[in-house]
């Protein structure tokens, strides 16, 4: 399983537009990147799955450039609510599934 | 989207004593489940992965003796620390695996007296 180094934290303000890079020098070809977002005493909620190129849902953007050996997930217009930790997974979900879990980003969104 | 349940949330225990976590995926069936468990300020951990009908696979370090791992069902795995102490006390959460993504439960909060 790849293994993902991201920054272990990062403040930001209401409104902004919040980026958060993960790196995964050695993904391998069947893998998967997905970010996770976790609140205190809660489990992970998913957030956003990509392979390659740029993926958009509702929530956010998941940016991968041709190497794939990162991706930045983006969060448009940030709120206090999106304060939390934010995990990058790699891994072939095609597979067992199987993920191992960073360190993540402790996001601190202030007013 | 897919609904992962775990009961009890919260549970105190006494030293010496044993707890069954029960892990349910509420509107789908999940022929692999996880088990992970996350420390104060800490990220997950795998603990092991769980196979319905089969024995479960266990990460490096931790004790198949101690967190017994049963998966009887497509529905349900349940995972039972045996004679808990202290060092146990834990954030315990599940996870179930179906169409190339993991649902996770809202995770069970363990404290051993």
């Amino acid at each position: 399983l790849a293994k993902t180094t991201q920054p272990i934290s990062m403040d930001s303000y209401e409104g902004q537009e919040v980026n958060i890079t993960c790196s995964h020098n050695n993904i391998a070809t069947n893998d998967y990147i997905t970010w996770y977002q976790q609140f205190p005493s809660q489990g992970p909620r998913f957030i956003i799955q990509g392979y390659k190129t740029k993926v958009t849902n509702e929530v956010a953007s998941l940016f991968i450039p041709a190497d794939r050996k990162s991706s930045t997930l983006s969060l448009p217009r940030v709120s206090l609510s999106d304060t939390a930790v934010y995990y990058c997974l790699v891994g072939d979900v095609s597979n067992t599934g199987k993920l191992i879990f960073g360190q993540g980003t402790t996001l601190q969104v202030k007013p | 989207g897919a609904v992962v349940s775990q009961h009890p949330s919260r549970v105190i225990c006494k030293s010496g004593t044993s707890v069954k976590i029960e892990c349910r995926s509420l509107d789908f069936q999940a022929t692999t489940m996880f088990w992970y468990r996350q420390f104060p300020k800490q990220s997950l951990m795998l603990m092991a992965t769980s196979n319905e009908g089969s024995k479960a696979t266990y990460e490096q370090g931790v004790e198949k003796d101690k967190f017994l791992i049963n998966h009887a069902s497509l529905t349900l795995s349940t995972l039972t620390v045996t004679s808990a102490h202290p060092e146990d006390s834990s954030f315990y959460i599940c996870s179930a695996y179906t169409s190339y993504e993991q649902y996770f439960g809202p995770g069970t909060r363990l404290t051993v007296t």
